[in-house]
């Protein structure tokens, strides 16, 4: 089945750099990867995802990479403000199941 | 994107005792929804798929007599965990896939916090 690791567990930057998270996985048929950003005690909340057929994705600060002969993508949060602190985890899909398998997650500190 | 909701919020139980959490899709209808379970400063573990009109799909070494999952329609999924032990403690989260234009991607509720004593 699907394995999916996360680097690092922690993260801390100061505010207005970037961070970049970074995730693999194991089984070549998986085909869609979103993150999601959470918050203590709340749901996760998804925050960009990119399909295998895609290489990059942006969305304002936030941009995802997908490199799928390596089998690993990453998150890239630029221009990084305190708001931006919390745990933030990959996840990847396998066609036709919608099941997802997350990594382990990284919390992510911004410091003021 | 999707609207789910969870019910109860927290809840505090003893040793033995059963406890029901309802997930509901407020905005379209999910024929299927996802059970996961989050213990503290760690991920989100799929428990079980939840299939509408037919029994659950559980992941391997979740008790499926311990956890019982009924998906009786198209907007409610509940999860009862049976005779609930400390260890059971921790927060239960469920989620649907989105609309159809984005089926892949899944929306969760707000979680339920248990807490078994």
């Amino acid at each position: 089945g699907e394995n999916v690791e996360q680097h690092p567990s922690t993260l801390s930057v100061q505010e207005g750099d970037s961070a970049v998270i970074k995730c693999t996985y194991s089984d070549s048929a998986s085909n869609y990867f979103p993150w999601y950003k959470q918050e203590l005690g709340k749901r996760p909340q998804l925050i960009i995802d990119i399909r295998s057929n895609v290489g990059e994705k942006k969305d304002q600060r936030i941009a995802v990479t997908l490199n799928k002969t390596a089998k690993h993508f990453s998150l890239h949060i630029t221009e990084t403000q305190p708001e931006d602190s919390a745990v933030y985890f990959c996840a990847a899909s396998t066609p036709g199941t919608y099941k997802y398998i997350f990594g382990t997650g990284t919390r992510l500190k911004v410091l003021a | 994107g999707a609207v789910v909701s969870q019910h109860p919020s927290w809840v505090i139980c003893k040793s033995g005792t059963s406890v029901k959490i309802e997930c509901r899709s407020l905005d379209f209808q999910a024929t299927t929804m996802f059970w996961y379970r989050q213990f503290p400063k760690q991920s989100l573990m799929l428990m079980a798929t939840s299939n509408e009109g037919s029994k659950a799909t559980y992941e391997q070494g979740v008790e499926k007599d311990k956890f019982l999952i009924n998906h009786a329609s198209l907007t409610l999924s509940t999860l009862t965990v049976t005779s609930a032990h400390p260890e059971d403690s921790s927060f239960y989260i469920c989620g649907k896939e989105g609309d159809k234009f984005s089926t892949d991607t899944q929306y969760f509720g707000p979680g339920t916090r248990l807490t078994v004593l």
